[in-house]
């Protein structure tokens, strides 16, 4: 079973940035498309970005695109969102999540990790 | 953008009990939908991909069913475990799109 695990959480002020990683162990993380998705409190989840295999196609939720950015590190079997500009509809908590088998579309999201924590607040 | 609907959104059963859950999309999606459960404090655990294909690890009482716009999540016996939060999710189009999930309790 892959393993992720979230990390770069944190309680920022409104405006302010935040970069998120999350460290996969698999020697295939290169092999997989790979996404975040969030839940803000009392809401249900919300697909933010998917970035593909290689790191060249990124797609972005309407209400993050401009402002978060994803990348990856296959060398490092790392996932990064970089997130500036940050508002009180941001806070949520933060999950990334490998895609499952992927064809011309990807079948899901087969493995999560447990999330971490961004509260955007003054 | 293409929208999931889920029916149910609130769900009391008691153990034993068969219950079903009903995802609509506002467009056709072929058959690339998934089934989430998430449970308190908890990531959320892939149940059904591709509308009806068992995850491997998920047990044999979830079932999913439909195409096209209208699909189904079926518990065959609740067991305890299984009071949780459900989505579904869409994966034909980007964005990307959950349904606002059906919060399953215990009657």
């Amino acid at each position: 079973e892959v393993q992720l695990l979230e990390s770069g959480g944190d309680l920022v002020q409104p405006g302010g940035s935040l970069r998120l990683s999350c460290a996969v162990s698999t020697f295939t993380f290169g092999s997989f498309h790979m996404n975040w998705v969030r839940r803000a409190p009392g809401k249900g989840l919300e697909w933010v970005s998917t970035i593909d295999a290689s790191g060249v196609d990124t797609y972005y939720a309407d209400s993050v695109r401009g402002r978060f950015t994803v990348s990856r590190d296959n060398s490092k079997n790392t996932l990064i969102l970089q997130m500036n500009n940050l508002g009180a509809e941001d806070t949520a908590i933060y999950y990334c999540a490998k895609s499952g088998h992927c064809g011309a579309k990807c079948s899901s999201f087969d493995d999560w990790g447990q999330g971490t924590l961004v509260t955007v607040s003054s | 953008d293409i929208q999931l609907t889920q029916s149910p959104s609130f769900l009391s059963a008691s153990v034993g009990d068969r219950i079903v859950i009903t995802c609509r999309a506002s467009q056709g999606i072929s058959s690339y939908l998934a089934w989430y459960q998430q449970k308190p404090g908890k990531a959320p655990k892939l149940l059904i991909y591709s509308a009806f294909t068992l995850q491997d690890g998920a047990p044999s009482r979830f079932s999913g069913s439909g195409s096209g716009t209208e699909f189904t999540l079926t518990i065959s016996s609740l067991q305890p475990e299984d009071f949780a939060t459900y989505y579904c999710q869409q994966l034909d189009s980007f964005p990307i799109t959950f349904g606002q999930g059906t919060r399953l309790e215990i009657k």
